[in-house]
């Protein structure tokens, strides 16, 4: 089965940028979704088809996926993003739906 | 304004079944595929299963075999029946509608959330 790996924590001071991986096989063949998920909500995407913002999310997120990673990348980070982040794609050779292992971001 | 919640959840022995419910409003529900997604306490999000708008299915090997996904476009209802119920099955069950037909299209809206918990 299809695995996306995550670094468990990343850590970024305010104003600074954060940049949370996600590690699969091929993972730039596919599409990558990411949420966010803030302590006691349900789950948010924040960008989805590897780079698009859906309405109302901040310019300050962004996103890339090439090659074996895919990259959420949150600039002039501020003391409202921190939460947990998830990645996620749709493997299609099992018609599954697979999550990163999700990361937390704290904010200095 | 769209709106998912989800009801069911509670306590259940193991071997116990339990069926949740999703009931969907300002959308087309009909047009739409939806998921079921899981949180067990303090871990990550696991996907459950998906059910398209023509009514395809598929489910996570965790759960395949007592899970079984259904919707009921009349009532812009999603079910989740739950059967052979295990310790391991333990979170809360989100809804998740999907940004189109297809059930692998990105999840715009979720619910807050059923807690399933089975225990003895």
């Amino acid at each position: 089965s299809y695995v996306l790996t995550q670094p468990p924590s990343v850590s970024v001071a305010p104003g600074k940028t954060a940049r949370i991986t996600c590690g699969g096989n091929n993972i730039g063949s596919k599409s990558v979704h990411w949420y966010q998920q803030k302590p006691g909500q349900a789950p948010v995407v924040v960008i989805y088809y590897d780079s698009d913002r859906p309405s109302g999310i901040p310019e300050r997120f962004s996103g890339s996926n090439s090659g074996n990673t895919a990259t959420l990348t949150i600039s002039r980070v501020e003391a409202g993003d921190e939460a947990d982040y998830y990645c996620q794609v749709w493997d299609s050779s099992s018609d599954h739906w697979v999550f990163g292992g999700g990361t937390k971001l704290t904010v200095l | 304004e769209v709106q998912v919640l989800e009801s069911g959840g509670g306590l259940v022995q193991p071997g116990g079944s339990l069926r949740l419910s999703c009931a969907a409003s300002g959308f087309t529900f009909s047009r739409y595929a939806m998921s079921w997604v899981r949180q067990a306490p303090g871990k990550g999000l696991e996907w459950v299963s998906a059910i398209s708008s023509g009514g395809s299915t598929s489910y996570a090997d965790s759960v395949k075999g007592r899970f079984t996904i259904s919707r009921d476009n009349s009532k812009n209802t999603l079910n989740l029946q739950m059967n052979s119920l295990r310790v391991e099955d333990t979170a809360v069950y989100y809804c998740a509608k999907s940004s189109s037909s297809e059930p692998q299209s990105p999840f715009d809206y979720w619910g807050q959330g059923t807690l399933v918990t089975v225990s003895s």
